[in-house]
């Protein structure tokens, strides 16, 4: 079964909004990381938080963890033409070593 | 782009060829990985491969078959492919096969005619 799942499948934002991408799992984890990929190219690692973190910041970029509810944001402030493309969270599950567990993505498309 | 570089970029085949897919990083990390992503699925986890020993086999069929020379280097070797087989490759690579980060290459878009 699916280990994330992000929400929504797809945004449509205008430049200069927020986006916000939700992804939820369902075992235990030992971190959670979000990918972007633009279109048929390989991944770009964005943002690793652990399970015993709550929120990190990397430039433009917001990320929450809530381990009670199995579920982690990530939040694009002031977005650009740029930040169009696939984000997708991925778990690695503290009961599977070596996996990376990847959902099927958000599209998210900026409007210039 | 992030390191990890991957040959061909794209590949057309029959289903009675033999051909095969490189990756090679240049971050001196100790395991490296095969991906399947094809249309409207999840990124599928193939292989993976920890200072050059396979720790990792999805079930995945022996018409793929991996090999990992040394830690910089990584092969996939194709043999009689399924047209279903039509996807992009992505190879990836860590510094360590758990709790870190992994860099992907650009992938090979494979097509299986």
């Amino acid at each position: 079964s699916q280990q994330g799942e992000e929400d929504p499948q797809a945004l449509s934002i205008q430049e200069g909004e927020n986006a916000t991408m939700n992804c939820s799992y369902k075992t235990s984890i030992n971190n959670l990381q979000w990918y972007r990929q633009n279109s048929g190219r390989g991944l770009v690692h964005l943002i690793l938080i652990r399970s015993n973190e709550r929120e990190k910041h990397s430039g433009r970029l917001r990320v929450t963890l809530d381990t009670s509810k199995k579920s982690s944001s990530l939040l694009i402030t002031a977005s650009r033409a740029a930040d169009t493309a696939s984000y997708f969270c991925a778990t690695e599950r503290m009961d599977s070593s070596y996996k990376l567990i990847f959902g099927s993505g958000t599209r998210l498309l900026v409007r210039p | 782009e992030t390191g990890v570089t991957q040959t061909p970029r794209h590949l057309v085949m029959g289903m009675t060829n033999k051909k095969s897919l490189k990756c090679e990083q240049h971050l001196g990390h100790n395991a490296m990985y095969w991906y399947k992503q094809s249309a409207k699925k999840p990124l599928e986890l193939m292989f993976v491969y920890s200072l050059e020993e396979r720790v990792e086999n999805n079930s995945v069929p022996s018409r793929f078959s991996p090999e990992c020379p040394n830690s910089s280097h990584l092969f996939l070797h194709l043999h009689t492919l399924q047209p279903e087989d039509s996807a992009l490759y992505l190879c990836a690579s860590s510094r360590e096969e758990q709790g870190y980060e992994q860099y992907f290459g650009p992938g090979t878009r494979l097509t299986v005619t």
